[in-house]
């Protein structure tokens, strides 16, 4: 009865591939986020979808595509790997209006080789 | 835009001391201030959260306060335990549709036994 799940948990691939993550959440929310948290561990903001439309684009390669078919899934897909997309990408989840607060996924490690 | 500073980046305090881990922001439109923990290798989760008609919340050993003010908002953790060593994040979020959270950098809180 996982809240925010991620497929894959870990993912190595090389430069120049693409690749996409998956994230469903089961907690009825209507807004997703996607977040990347590099190895200083900073946390930031890549998109926001709510009830599937995009609210937040923060400053992202055009590389990066996300993609929201319902509102409980938010997926990440990435062309054209680079070895600065080496992170661990965090899905999330909220009720705007409701509580705002944000219950996480268990990440995804990519790292481009 | 949010721009939120969280300082220290890094707390090292003796088991039984208290630890103190402050955040300011600038757009006075934010109305909910979470702080999240994040132990090694783990998904950020929310420990506390304070919206901006309070000023002070506290959860047994822990506390938030805000001054609107000033815009900062501080994390109190009283009778530190070995297992209050994590990273712990602070948040900014303008409660819009879709509220976007501008995270800090965080604080790498280490308890010595």
């Amino acid at each position: 009865d996982t809240a925010v799940s991620q497929t894959p948990k870990y993912l190595v691939t090389q430069m120049g591939n693409d690749k996409s993550i998956k994230c469903e959440q089961n907690l009825g929310h209507d807004t997703m986020y996607w977040y990347k948290q590099d190895s200083k561990k900073f946390l930031k903001i890549m998109f926001s979808y709510n009830n599937k439309e995009l609210i937040i684009n923060e400053t992202v390669p055009n590389r990066f595509s996300p993609k929201s078919p319902d509102k409980a899934h938010l997926n990440l897909h990435i062309n054209s790997l680079e070895l600065g997309d080496s992170a661990v990408y965090f899905c999330a989840s909220s009720s705007s209006g409701v509580s705002d607060t944000q219950y996480f996924g268990p990440g995804t490690r990519l790292t481009v080789l | 835009g949010e721009n939120v500073e969280q300082h220290p980046s890094t707390l090292s305090v003796q088991e039984g001391d208290s630890a103190v881990i402050k955040c300011t922001y600038s757009d006075s439109a934010s109305n909910y201030f979470p702080w999240y923990k994040q132990e090694l290798g783990k998904r950020p989760q929310l420990i506390i959260d304070i919206r901006s008609n309070v000023g002070e919340k506290k959860d047994q050993r822990i506390a938030v306060t805000l001054n609107k003010t000033a815009k900062h908002f501080s994390l109190h953790i009283t009778e530190t335990q070995p297992e209050d060593s994590a990273v712990y994040f602070c948040a900014a979020t303008i409660n819009t549709n879709a509220g976007k959270s501008t995270f800090g950098d965080g604080t790498t809180l280490t308890v010595k036994p």
